[in-house]
């Protein structure tokens, strides 16, 4: 069964650091991108990252740019994404997404149930 | 880069057919291929309904189809269901800096 875990979700105060990791299992990980999509309480979806199944190519929003960074251990079949200079906005529900190919799909086939942060002093 | 626009709600009685639309900038839906539709619960992850306009994924039911003409992407769902209540989103791949933007989601109340 494919399946996508994520951990590593919690209470961080404005400006610090936390860092996600979905683990996969049931598919070969590293033959497809994969992505992080977020949704705030109450809100919509927005993406927020996606990685090439060999992790060369990573492509961010510009709302995370410069303070995230995402990457992918295929020995581990494990994503990550290292989140630093949290802001209150960053508040959201992270989901992992398996894309289509080994290259991005622009579109997300399967999610994990995903893992709440939330940034509050 | 702003949201796609869809409608905030739609509705319809079971049986019916309801389309909802997805509307965006010459940049995205119009200049790519790549829309998508998304369907959530309450709580729940979202689940891919159609992907690149029209395709339906293994194990989505044949109601769910989607379509596109200029800037306006739309899903339709026929005979509906109790089950079809839920949250739907749009994605497009956009020549903007960030590379995904979502629509803001319609609620489908199934009367």
């Amino acid at each position: 069964e494919v399946q996508l875990v994520e951990s590593g979700g919690g209470l961080v105060q404005p400006g610090g650091s936390l860092r996600l990791s979905c683990a996969a299992s049931g598919f070969t990980f590293s033959s497809y991108a994969m992505s992080w999509v977020r949704q705030a309480p109450g809100k919509g979806l927005e993406w927020v990252s996606t990685i090439s199944g060999s992790g060369a190519s990573a492509y961010y929003a510009d709302s995370v740019k410069g303070r995230f960074t995402i990457s992918r251990d295929n020995s581990k079949n494990t994503l990550y994404l290292q989140m630093n200079s949290l802001r209150a906005e960053d508040t959201a529900v992270y989901y992992c997404a398996k894309e289509e190919y080994g290259d991005p799909s622009w579109f997300f086939h399967l999610w994990g149930r995903g893992t709440l942060v939330t940034v509050s002093s | 880069q702003s949201a796609l626009t869809q409608p905030a709600s739609v509705s319809g009685s079971p049986g019916q057919s309801i389309t909802i639309s997805c509307t965006g900038p010459s940049s995205d839906v119009h200049g790519y291929n790549y829309v998508s539709w998304y369907q959530q619960y309450p709580g729940k992850a979202p689940k891919l309904m159609i992907y690149d306009v029209s395709n339906r994924p293994s194990g989505v039911s044949n109601r769910f189809s989607g379509s596109k003409s200029g800037n306006t992407a739309s899903l339709s769902i026929s005979g509906l269901q109790a089950e079809d209540e839920a949250d739907y989103y749009c994605s497009s791949y956009t020549s903007s800096n960030t590379l995904v933007i979502f629509g803001g989601g319609t609620k489908l109340t199934v009367l």
